[in-house]
């Protein structure tokens, strides 16, 4: 299992804004490293969404953005829109496992 | 365009070997390390091996140390994956991925910016 924990869904309406934690530890998100996010449309691959924490790539609407704080880290999606419904996972890194890149379990994005 | 494409899956035996291919274009292959990201049926992703450019740096995840190989020619700009002794728990969709750097000074932190569409490996008898 991950050392990374996501809730399994969340859901909003169109216009709505939602929040995806990502909880970690002291070994990974509290020892300061940092997170990023990844969305996977269904059945394609994932794609970079936040990048650094906070740091979006070009093309990536500013509706999506990223935080952290503590041992935790934080995706929100503001103006939500139908063709967000994906699963998100963010990714870390963990001292404590020989294990170069630690994912989230996921999350899946229902749009109501 | 910047591209990735994977390919060499398919259905094999339990104990049997596979081996990945991963073809780059619109970038320089050879300044970039490289990863394998796996997602099993229904299931999440879990990173499987990275490469850094020049291959002076090789790490596996536990699951796959010593059945896996990962290698790559820059000279073809692609990036393999060569998989021995596979088991039905390796059944997923293989993704290859660039490695993105950021930070400076003594901290630098690495993502995945650009990801191929997957090749499906199916271990079964």
């Amino acid at each position: 299992q991950s050392v990374l924990t996501q809730p399994p869904s969340v859901s909003g309406a169109p216009g709505q804004r939602v929040t995806i934690s990502c909880t970690g530890s002291s070994s990974n998100i509290g020892a300061g490293y940092d997170v990023h996010w990844y969305q996977q449309l269904p059945g394609t691959a994932p794609k970079l969404l936040i990048y650094g924490n906070s740091n979006r790539p070009s093309g990536v609407p500013d509706r999506f953005s990223g935080s952290k704080s503590g041992t935790s880290a934080s995706l929100a999606i503001s103006g939500l829109q139908a063709e967000d419904e994906a699963d998100y996972y963010c990714q870390s890194y963990d001292s404590s496992l020989s294990v170069l890149y630690v994912f989230g379990t996921g999350t899946k994005v229902t749009v109501l | 365009e910047v591209q990735l494409v994977e390919s060499g899956g398919g259905l094999v035996k339990p104990g049997g070997s596979l081996r990945l291919s991963c073809a780059a274009s619109g970038f320089t292959f050879s300044s970039y390390s490289m990863n394998w990201v796996r997602q099993a049926p229904g299931k999440g992703l879990e990173w499987v091996s990275s490469i850094s450019s020049s291959s002076s740096y090789i790490y596996y995840a536990d699951s796959v140390k010593g059945r896996f190989t990962i290698s790559r020619d820059n000279a073809k700009n692609s990036l393999y994956l060569q998989m021995n002794s596979l088991r039905a728990e390796d059944t997923a969709v293989y993704y290859c991925a660039r490695v993105g750097v950021g930070g400076s000074g003594a901290y630098y932190y690495y993502y995945m910016d650009v990801w191929g569409k997957g090749t499906t490996v199916t271990v079964s008898s």
